[in-house]
């Protein structure tokens, strides 16, 4: 089944303990991209990745890291974790210009 | 810049009734592409509709269709014969290698 894996679905942690949240794709997508989502905000754009080895900032990316070793993984790291990350993290790939495929969402809390 | 706005936060229909859903959005690409996704309370990202922008013809998928306006800049859904299981929040989103969110829009459905 084609899909889009984040893991893990739930997250509490506390401050400065550092953190990755995992991405996975298994449909050869080129394309792949961390959202945060905040109430009365919408999705907003960490980080993406054109291709292997390629990432770049999206418009939220302070206190986050992404690497993009292999083509189907696309980790996000918080090195130092604040409250003010405490979000819905959702992991999105795609192929051109084909619709984002969304992974299930990650609820992280940082206290 | 690329931005995208859903004007309304709220909105409520009653079942087998027909509602619209406003959204506007601003871009100097000549390429893209705009959807409509769904978020059901089990917080899932659903595609609803695609429409390219190249595209007169306004898309269409069973119950949903779009009324793309190109020169207004506007792109609103409309759902047809509405059923529960459409309540949810609505993203409009647009863009060309780079996808902007709008801010959500909450539908409820009275039956």
């Amino acid at each position: 089944e084609a899909q889009v894996t984040q893991n893990p679905r739930y997250l509490i942690t506390v401050t400065g303990k550092k953190l990755t949240v995992t991405c996975s794709q298994n449909m050869n997508h080129e394309y792949m991209s961390w959202y945060r989502q905040d109430p009365g905000l919408g999705l907003r754009q960490i980080y993406y990745s054109m291709n292997v080895e390629v990432t770049d900032k999206g418009d939220v990316p302070e206190g986050y890291k992404v690497s993009r070793k292999e083509k189907r993984n696309f980790p996000l790291i918080l090195e130092s974790p604040s409250p003010n990350q405490t979000s819905l993290y959702f992991c999105a790939s795609s192929l051109g210009n084909s619709p984002l495929h969304f992974g299930n969402g990650t609820r992280l809390t940082v206290t | 810049a690329q931005t995208v706005t859903q004007s309304q936060p709220e909105m409520s229909v009653q079942e087998a009734e027909t509602v619209t859903l406003s959204c506007t959005y601003d871009t100097s690409e000549s390429d893209y592409y705009l959807f409509w996704y769904k978020q059901p309370p089990s917080r899932q990202m659903i595609l609803v509709i695609r429409q390219e922008a190249y595209k007169q013809q306004n898309a269409t998928e069973n119950r949903f269709s779009v009324n793309f306006q190109k020169a207004a800049k506007s792109f609103s859904l409309k759902i047809s014969d509405s059923q529960l299981g459409d309540a949810a929040m609505y993203f409009c989103v647009g863009g060309s290698e780079k996808l902007v969110f709008g801010k959500g829009m909450k539908l409820t459905v009275n039956p």
